[in-house]
């Protein structure tokens, strides 16, 4: 059965720079959420979008941004990167009656 | 204050040797109840949905129960390969995201 895809799986980049994390849901899947997950650390949710609207913000930073296209499929935008921005990336999809959400096998970012 | 918390934080057992993880809840409203099962580096993989007080659902060698305050994943005579982290999380009415608890890293020694 098919999975939800993110890409790219692992990224490097240096401080005050930008990356763009994509997510490509389950399809059918018409709700996106966003986790990040530290070392060690429970998944902590970020945004989620249904219908290409945001619908539910978590403790999202200000530098990040996201939106969900009309395919359905879903970009993060991460700008200014710290330090403390490294951490795993989990994009899930669900059906928007449907309570499971399905996570992806996640964008390890690596910020030095 | 919706909150999850899963015991033990980690768990060692030998091959065959059954066990329970717990994660206790306290939420305004649960729309639902959910284990996955995560390994090293991984997405988190559904193994359970569960909705209501004494529902049970059955995979294979692990049993997840729910009653009003807590959820247990039995695990029966494990075999190495059921090592993981097991997350707990919960949906709360009127909202989309997950809680999560920390998880319970289990070992399971051959």
């Amino acid at each position: 059965a098919a999975g939800v895809i993110q890409s790219p799986r692992h990224l490097i980049k240096e401080k005050r720079e930008t990356a763009t994390l994509k997510c490509y849901p389950i399809p059918r899947h018409d709700t996106v959420y966003w986790y990040q997950q530290g070392p060690g650390q429970d998944p902590q949710f970020l945004i989620s979008f249904y219908e290409k609207m945001q619908s539910d913000k978590g403790s999202i930073p200000d530098r990040f941004s996201a939106q969900q296209f009309s395919d359905y499929h879903s970009e993060l935008n991460m700008s200014s990167l710290e330090l403390g921005d490294s951490a795993l990336y989990f994009c899930a999809s669900s059906t928007q009656g449907g309570e499971t959400q399905y996570f992806g096998p996640g964008t390890r970012l690596l910020v030095l | 204050e919706d909150q999850v918390t899963q015991s033990p934080e980690a768990l060692r057992l030998q091959e065959g040797e059954s066990s329970s993880l717990n994660c206790s809840y306290t939420v305004s409203g649960l729309r639902g109840l959910f284990w996955y099962r995560q390994d090293p580096g991984k997405g988190p993989e559904f193994l359970f949905t569960l909705y209501s007080a004494g529902e049970e659902k059955e995979k294979e060698r692990l049993k997840a129960t729910l009653t009003k305050k807590e959820s247990f994943l039995h695990i029966t005579a494990p075999k190495p390969e059921d090592s993981a982290t097991y997350l707990c999380a919960l949906k709360v009415s009127g909202t989309y995201k997950y809680i999560f608890g920390t998880g319970t890293r289990l070992k399971v020694l051959a």
